[in-house]
């Protein structure tokens, strides 16, 4: 089942923060985010594990929340190399696949 | 460093052909991944491999095969290609063992169905 992202895109000045969101109906193993700029391949950011664990990557950070089933990717003093589509990837117990969002679409201007 | 490679960045083919796309990694990884990406719409799964000759059909398999006769190797088959299959086609590794395992991309496949 594929996870919903939101909001489906965001533009943000360099230095602001912003938060993005990854929600499942299903029961959640871990949420793993990445980030994909324009004619390039996904690269792996981080992993949440269920547990609530919170990963840093720099001043990208994320949390899980596993009564919601819900994971929020906060970028922090954005940076114009943020700018790119971030996919969340969910995956469920005993299952080696991961189900992927549509993608938020974030740009960071001047 | 992790190193997943795909045959062609740019292919063009023409309705009913059969093309081939092929995936390399560097990694001794047991999972390999095909996806489909399309504006809007995401990642979606067409096919993994767990091992060696092993496949499961992902979410879209419909149009398409594999082969896995290699562990670096993941083969994605389109056997009568149509225009619908133009798409940019994206393989991922990973290794087995734990629900965890973080997906490598490649650079990815732009096909294009004339």
């Amino acid at each position: 089942q594929q996870p919903v992202q939101s909001p489906q895109a965001v533009i943000l000045r360099e230095g602001e923060d912003a938060v993005i969101n990854c929600s499942s109906s299903k029961a959640l193993y871990s949420v793993h985010w990445y980030r994909q700029k324009h004619g390039e391949a996904p690269i792996f950011l981080m992993i949440l594990l269920k547990g609530g664990e919170q990963k840093g990557h720099d001043k990208i950070s994320a949390s899980f929340n596993e009564k919601k089933q819900q994971s929020s990717l906060y970028l922090t003093a954005s940076q114009l190399s943020y700018s790119g589509t971030y996919f969340c990837g969910t995956a469920r117990y005993g299952n080696n696949r991961l189900a992927f969002g549509k993608g938020n679409q974030v740009v960071v201007i001047p | 460093d992790v190193k997943v490679t795909q045959s062609s960045r740019y292919l063009v083919k023409r309705t009913g052909e059969k093309v081939f796309l092929e995936c390399v990694q560097d990694m001794d990884h047991e999972n390999m991944f095909w996806y489909r990406q399309d504006p809007g719409l995401g990642l979606r799964l067409i096919y993994f491999s767990y091992d060696v000759k092993m496949k499961e059909k992902g979410d879209i398999p419909e149009g398409y095969s594999v082969s896995r006769e290699k562990k670096e190797r993941f083969s994605l088959i389109l056997e009568s290609a149509s225009t619908n299959q133009t798409s940019m086609y994206l393989c991922a590794s990973s290794f087995t063992g734990q629900d965890w395992e973080t997906q490598y991309f490649g650079p990815g496949t732009r096909l294009l169905v004339l």
